[in-house]
């Protein structure tokens, strides 16, 4: 069955700090997409980057980027200058094998202090 | 532009009761529509799946149920709600094939006691 693993339940960190919040999936395709979604405690789900295998440019939204490395099948995202208002809960998904849905990690759990 | 609802954000059920839950899509058609359960420390797990009205593929085999009567109505049913059925229920959308941004809705805290 397709995975996608985040090795890291609980990170912290300080405010304006970096952060990067590991993932590592499993996928026999050649094509696909990655996502990085964020559930702050509102647990309302946020889309917070997404990437396309096909596409070898690390994408970035604003103070967020990924390091997806194709090969290893790896697929981390960077929080630069860490506010308060990215605690939350973050979850790396990938596609299915059958391209119909999204399958999840168990997320990571950070957490900012001032 | 396009909206989930999804209903009821908070139920209390005992062991045994029916359940339904519901969702809906506003400003879309033909959208593909997810169900997803959310349990303590276990992330996100995939439910339901539908691609049209009436077509409902389950990745898990459980107590639930779900359904499709409408373009843009998907329902998550149980007849007996076990203990294990308690978690975080989120309905999710996509603009159809080939189309893998997720939208959620604002979830369902179901809790059997």
């Amino acid at each position: 069955a397709q995975t996608v693993t985040q090795s890291q339940p609980e990170m912290s960190v300080q405010e304006a700090e970096t952060v990067t919040l590991s993932c590592t999936y499993d996928t026999s395709e050649n094509n696909y997409y990655l996502f990085w979604y964020k559930q702050p405690p509102s647990r309302q789900m946020i889309l917070v980057i997404r990437q396309e295998a096909y596409k070898q440019q690390n994408a970035t939204e604003n103070r967020f980027s990924v390091n997806f490395q194709k090969a290893a099948k790896s697929f981390s995202l960077k929080i630069s200058d860490s506010q308060l208002g990215d605690t939350a809960m973050y979850f790396c998904a990938s596609v299915n094998q059958a391209g119909t849905a999204l399958i999840f990690g168990k997320g990571t759990t950070l957490s900012v202090s001032s | 532009s396009q909206t989930i609802h999804q209903w009821p954000a908070t139920l209390v059920q005992p062991v045994g009761s029916p359940l339904s839950l519901e969702c809906t899509v506003e400003g879309t058609s033909n959208p593909n529509l997810y169900w997803y359960r959310q349990a303590a420390g276990r992330g996100l797990q995939l439910l339901f799946y539908s691609v049209g009205i009436g077509q409902i593929s389950s990745e898990v085999p459980q107590n639930l149920s779900a359904s499709r009567p409408q373009d843009r109505q998907f329902i998550l049913s149980s007849k007996k709600l076990l203990l294990s059925d308690s978690g975080f229920y989120l309905c999710a959308w996509v603009p159809g094939q080939g189309a893998f941004t997720l939208h959620f809705g604002n979830g369902t805290r179901l809790t059997v006691t």
